[in-house]
């Protein structure tokens, strides 16, 4: 089944663990991207990836950093989380950046940081 | 900086009503999205648009690309409870990036 997975689905921390959030798919995709999405701020690009070792800032880097060192991998990294961190993420993939290609959406992870 | 408005942010109405959720930017975007999404799921695509003044219908469903390209609507006919979910408009206005809407939360009562 094609799909994107996300893990771990919840997560309750604290200010300044660091943790990784891993996101993989198995459709081969070349383009991958992480979203925050915040009540009536909707859905915000933090980074994306057009291919293997290809990565960019979305519109809310600040605070987080990717890796894409496989194709069906791409991790997001909190080095020193905070509460203003507290957030809805999302993975997606899609075939390629360009045109109207399909996004396609992991199920999500819940971060809490107190 | 929020370049897509979608309004209405919220919809509560009962079954068998119509109903237009619009999505505005003052960006010209190469091309559109609509995306559906339900409590403890991501997104899922709807329809895409890519030419100005273009109308797709999915069953009950009828999306419109501004001939402009910067606006959008989905109209729904004779609304039914399953319905209910999350819509989020999403542009691309570069080959790279993608704006999403903050949604309409809509719901339809039985």
């Amino acid at each position: 089944e094609a799909q994107v997975t996300q893990n771990p689905r919840y997560l309750i921390t604290v200010t300044g663990k660091k943790l990784t959030v891993t996101c993989s798919q198995n459709m081969n995709h070349e383009y991958m991207s992480w979203y925050r999405q915040d009540p009536g701020l909707g859905l915000r690009q933090i980074y994306y990836s057009m291919n293997v070792e290809v990565t960019d800032k979305g519109d809310v880097p600040e605070g987080y950093k990717v890796s894409r060192k496989e194709k069906r991998n791409f991790p997001l990294i909190l080095e020193s989380p905070s509460p203003n961190q507290t957030s809805l993420y999302f993975c997606a993939s899609s075939l390629a950046a360009s045109g109207g290609m399909e996004q396609y959406f992991g199920p999500g992870t819940r971060l809490t940081v107190t | 900086t929020q370049l897509l408005e979608q309004s209405p942010q919220f919809l509560s109405i009962q079954e068998g009503e119509n109903l237009t959720v619009y999505c505005n930017s003052s960006s010209v975007f190469s091309s559109l999205q609509w995306y559906r999404q339900e409590p403890g799921e991501g997104p899922v695509l709807l329809v895409t648009v890519v030419t100005g003044g273009e109308v797709k219908k999915l069953k009950r469903l009828t999306f419109q690309f501004g001939d402009a390209r910067k606006d959008s609507s989905l109209h729904i006919t004779a609304a039914q409870p399953g319905d209910t979910g999350l819509y989020l408009c999403a542009g691309r206005y570069n080959n790279n990036d993608m704006r999403f809407g903050a949604g309409t939360r809509l719901t339809v009562k039985p």
